[in-house]
């Protein structure tokens, strides 16, 4: 079965940086785009970025453009997201997301992982 | 790019229908048909229940269905039960190639 496990959070000062992984079992991970979505707490849901099967395009919210960078090593299964001059207002639980394959779009997420917790903090 | 417009909670009984709405733009709701909609229940990830507006994947009950009309999306559950009791979340597809999330809707069954 799918399984989308995603690591790297933790309390980060503002200004500072912080790699997230996201490693995935289950399904042929070189075949689908991946996203980042985030939810601070007691929030709703927001989509931070997406990243196509190979590599060759990503796409950001422009909440983050600039400062978060998206990749992924189809070797190892893995996404990452690559957050600097990380702000207060980053503070939240940050999903990896699959792409449905269903869907002729890539806007469609069919499973997600649970999660992991980055507060910014002094 | 603006949060997507969902009312901020609904309530219905057991065995009643509600529907839920998604406002958005010409720029993304009304310009594809691109809009999803995903379930959440407290400290759980979310569940996709309806994609492309109006299709369910496999396993979702018939009882969620998606409609569009011009720049706003629609979800509509029938035959309320307890376990629907939840927040709802829809997205869009937007014409800058992002995502937007509406602000979300606090189901309760009475």
């Amino acid at each position: 079965q799918v399984q989308l496990v995603e690591s790297g959070g933790g309390v980060v000062q503002p200004g500072g940086s912080l790699r997230l992984s996201c490693a995935a079992s289950g399904f042929t991970f070189s075949s689908y785009g991946m996203h980042w979505v985030r939810q601070a707490p007691g929030k709703g849901l927001e989509w931070v970025a997406f990243i196509r099967y190979d590599g060759r395009n990503k796409y950001y919210a422009d909440s983050v453009k600039g400062r978060f960078t998206i990749s992924r090593d189809n070797a190892k299964n893995t996404v990452y997201l690559e957050m600097n001059s990380l702000r207060a207002e980053d503070t939240a639980v940050y999903y990896c997301a699959k792409k449905a394959g269903y869907s002729s779009g890539w806007s469609v997420v069919d499973y997600w992982g649970q999660g992991t917790l980055v507060p910014v903090s002094s | 790019q603006s949060a997507l417009t969902q009312p901020a909670s609904v309530s219905g009984s057991p065995g009643q229908s509600i529907t839920i709405s998604c406002t958005g733009t010409s720029s993304d709701v009304g310009g594809y048909n691109y809009v999803s909609w995903y379930q959440q229940h407290p400290g759980k990830a979310p569940k996709l229940m309806i994609y492309d507006v109006i299709n369910r994947p496999s396993g979702i009950s018939n009882r969620f269905s998606g409609s569009k009309s011009g720049n706003t999306a629609s979800l509509t559950i029938s035959g309320l039960q307890a376990e629907d009791e939840a927040d709802y979340y829809c997205t869009s597809y937007t014409s800058s190639s992002t995502l937007v999330f509406g602000g979300g809707t606090k189901l309760t069954v009475l």
